[in-house]
């Protein structure tokens, strides 16, 4: 199983919005709601964000926003910050496996 | 707290093999399924294998079927990922996850232990 494609790397201003797609087929994020989006900061443990597509865990800024249409699952981050710097990975399962699947992942930079 | 520590990682040679462990406290171990997810040097993230909170049904990348078996030990609150016939790009940092949720997304990590597979 291929990693879902997300745009290699977005930059954004503080106090901006960016989103981070995600795009797959019926057979992961078109076919169920088990798309999830981790935040990984150079040398750290990726960090859940948001799960079930649109949901955020306890903790989580709600500056953080998913969503989904379609194929493709959308991560949103608005009022930029300076932390917000990281890499950000979606992952979804997949039935074509029966497993789980990672995107390739988008180094977001807060310019 | 949760917590989850990674050990077992180091240098090992190409077809060697190597017993990962992940030590889990603060939470109710055997309730909940567990994941390793590797991540290659300036790579991405790799699901690698998982299993369900009794140990009866595994999953596992194709990348390592046949090679790496996943366990728990409910008892002591562990689980393990025993390696063999590793090669060059098995290279990574391991980390262990507890999985929640029928989509078993990953909401607590460890801090990960690296892999080195080279002559």
């Amino acid at each position: 199983q291929s990693a879902l494609p997300q745009p290699a790397s977005l930059s954004g201003s503080p106090g901006q919005s960016i989103t981070i797609s995600c795009t797959g087929t019926s057979f992961d994020v078109g076919g169920y709601n088990f798309v999830s989006w981790y935040q990984q900061h150079p040398g750290k443990a990726p960090k859940l964000i948001i799960y079930d597509v649109s949901k955020r865990p306890s903790g989580v800024s709600n500056r953080f926003s998913g969503s989904k249409s379609g194929n493709t699952a959308s991560l949103t981050i608005s009022g930029l910050q300076a932390e917000d710097e990281a890499d950000y990975y979606c992952s979804s399962y997949t039935s074509s496996t029966t497993f789980w699947v990672f995107g390739g992942g988008t180094k977001l930079t807060v310019l | 707290e949760v917590q989850l520590v990674e050990s077992g990682g180091g240098l090992v040679q190409p077809g060697g093999s190597l017993r990962l462990s992940c030590g889990a406290s603060g939470f109710t171990f055997r309730t909940y399924s567990m994941h390793w997810v590797r991540q290659a040097p300036g790579k991405g993230l790799e699901y690698v294998s998982a299993i369900n909170d009794n140990g009866g049904s595994t999953y596992y990348a194709s990348s390592v079927k046949g090679r790496f078996t996943i366990s728990r030990d409910n008892s002591r609150n562990t689980l393990y990922l025993q390696m063999g016939g590793l090669k060059t790009e098995d290279m990574a940092v391991y980390y262990c996850a507890r999985g929640v949720g029928s989509g078993s997304y990953l909401d607590y990590w460890g801090q990960g232990t690296l892999v080195i597979v080279s002559s």
